[in-house]
C-alpha cells in the first residue's frame, strides 16, 4: 500500500526566505508524485507533478520539488517565501494504472513578516 | 479554465437527516472522487468512480453511498447523517487515460455541520 509522510505540521518562514517541505513516501514501484496547496476555505490547487525523467520539477509560483528515488522523498522548495505563499500544503503520490492518490496530512505554511 | 463546481459550500444539517452533496465537472473526465478532509488527518478517500454507473470503495466508505448517473455528475449521499460525519468535503475529477492521468482537479469544498 501506497503511503505519505510529512513530517513537519506547522512550518514559520521569515518573507523573503526560502523555503523546503518534506515529503516521504513509500511505494514500491514508480511513484506518481504531486504538491497541492490549499488557501484558507478553498480546494486543493496542483503545485507540481513528477511523472518521469528529469528528477527535478518545476511548478507554479516558483515552486519546485526534487524526486529522490535513494531517499523516497519529494521536497518541495522556494528560494524566496512571500506572505502571500501562506497555506497548507499537501503531498500526494499515485501510479501508473492507479486512478486514486494518496495524501499526506499536510503541512501548514506560516509566513512572518 | 478547468471546473469542478460542488453545489454547496456550507451545509448544517440535524442528525438522521438524509444529505445530498453534488458535483458536476466539465472536463470531461472519466474518475471522479470524494474525499474528506479533518485537521490534523488530511484527506481521506471515501469513494470515487471510473465511469457512468461504475463506483470504488475508498478508505472510509462506512456510512456514504455515491451515485453517477452522468459523466459529468458524482453525488455523495449520507443516508442518515451523524455528527462525526461533520467536516469538509472535497470532489475532485481527472482522466484515466493520457500524461495527465492521475493529476486531481478539486472543487471548492462543501463544509457539512450535523447538529
Amino acid at each position: 500500500a501506497q503511503s505519505v509522510t510529512q513530517p513537519d505540521i506547522h512550518i514559520t518562514v521569515s518573507e523573503g526566505a526560502s523555503l523546503e517541505l518534506r515529503c516521504n513516501y513509500s511505494y514500491g514501484a514508480t511513484p506518481y508524485l504531486f504538491w497541492y496547496v490549499q488557501s484558507p476555505g478553498q480546494g486543493l490547487q496542483l503545485l507540481l507533478k513528477y511523472f518521469s525523467g528529469d528528477t527535478l520539477v518545476q511548478g507554479i509560483k516558483g515552486f519546485e520539488a526534487e524526486f529522490k528515488r535513494s531517499q523516497s522523498s519529494f521536497n518541495l522548495r522556494k528560494p524566496s517565501v512571500h506572505w502571500s505563499d501562506a497555506a497548507e500544503y499537501f503531498c500526494a503520490v499515485g501510479a501508473a494504472g492507479y486512478s486514486t492518490l494518496t495524501f499526506g496530512k499536510g503541512t501548514m505554511l506560516l509566513v512572518s513578516p | 479554465d478547468v471546473k469542478v463546481t460542488q453545489s454547496s459550500r456550507y451545509l448544517v444539517k440535524r442528525t438522521g437527516e438524509k444529505v445530498f452533496l453534488e458535483c458536476v465537472q466539465d472536463m470531461d473526465h472519466e474518475n471522479m472522487f470524494w474525499y474528506r478532509q479533518d485537521p490534523g488527518l488530511g484527506l481521506r478517500l471515501i469513494y470515487f468512480s471510473y465511469d457512468v454507473k461504475m463506483k470504488e470503495k475508498g478508505d472510509i466508505p462506512e456510512g456514504y453511498s455515491v451515485s453517477r448517473e452522468k459523466k459529468e455528475r458524482f453525488s455523495l449521499i449520507l443516508e442518515s447523517a451523524s455528527t462525526n460525519q461533520t467536516s469538509m468535503y472535497l470532489c475532485a475529477s481527472s482522466f484515466f487515460f493520457g500524461t495527465s492521468a492521475g493529476e486531481l482537479f478539486f472543487g471548492e469544498g462543501s463544509r457539512l455541520t450535523v447538529l
